[in-house]
């Protein structure tokens, strides 16, 4: 079985510091992870993907994410938050290629505000 | 390619009436998947297709919802009869292999009143 857990329903940081969104997974296989992000009223965007590759993944608009197997975690990071990156973001798991159960499984999802 | 692309993009509707949502997935992608999104209940899978072929609808609410794909370029998704609780935005998303990332459209928000 699979399921995502993202550990904040709402982070808060200032323009400019850093952003930390925590997400942790559970998978029976070998799992491909994603974020995506969703700015108000629009669709849903792939920020970034780990698919059994490098541990360290980097996406769009500067995120990054870290697959840590021992710790079941694949925090998304950014080393300084602009005024855009507001959204809400989703941690996303399934079943690596090959298995017959692919589903995505969504987290419940972190709401990012950047305070000015 | 244009992405996938969901119609219509809004969608009101009166209690009682049939509502058909589609879907035009990505050229080439072999799976298509349902979700709806809502602020009670976030994002839920409701069907996944893979080659046409409905693959797992457990998350379909009950028998007012079907959902179809005729061929690899088009889906649908009815409501019949609609209910005010079926209020949410619905998307379309389709994927290349299993495993890999899913791509969405921009999503129907349907407004049963």
């Amino acid at each position: 079985a699979q399921s995502v857990t993202q550990l904040d329903s709402h982070v808060s940081v200032s323009e400019g510091t850093p952003v930390l969104l925590r997400c942790n997974y559970s998978s029976s296989y070998s799992p491909s992870l994603f974020w995506y992000v969703q700015h108000p009223n629009k669709g849903l965007q792939l920020l970034l993907k780990y698919t059994s590759a490098a541990t360290l993944v980097k996406g769009i608009n500067g995120f990054e994410a870290e697959f840590k197997k021992s710790e079941t975690s694949f925090h998304l990071t950014k080393p300084s938050a602009h005024m855009s990156d507001a959204a809400e973001y989703f941690c996303v798991v399934t079943p690596a290629r090959g298995d017959s159960s692919y589903k995505l499984i969504f987290g419940s999802g972190t709401r990012l505000l950047v305070r000015p | 390619d244009a992405g996938v692309i969901q119609s219509p993009r809004h969608e009101v509707t009166e209690m009682g009436q049939e509502v058909t949502l589609r879907c035009k997935p990505i050229s080439g992608h072999d799976y298509l998947f349902w979700y709806r999104q809502t602020m009670m209940r976030g994002l839920e899978l409701l069907i996944y297709f893979n080659n046409n072929v409905p693959i797992d609808d457990s998350g379909m609410p009950e028998d007012r919802f079907s959902a179809k794909m005729p061929n690899a370029s088009f889906s649908t998704l009815k409501i019949q009869p609609s209910e005010p609780r079926d209020s949410a935005v619905y998307f379309c998303a389709s994927s290349l292999v299993s495993g890999s990332e899913a791509f969405f459209g921009q999503g129907t928000r349907l407004t049963v009143v």
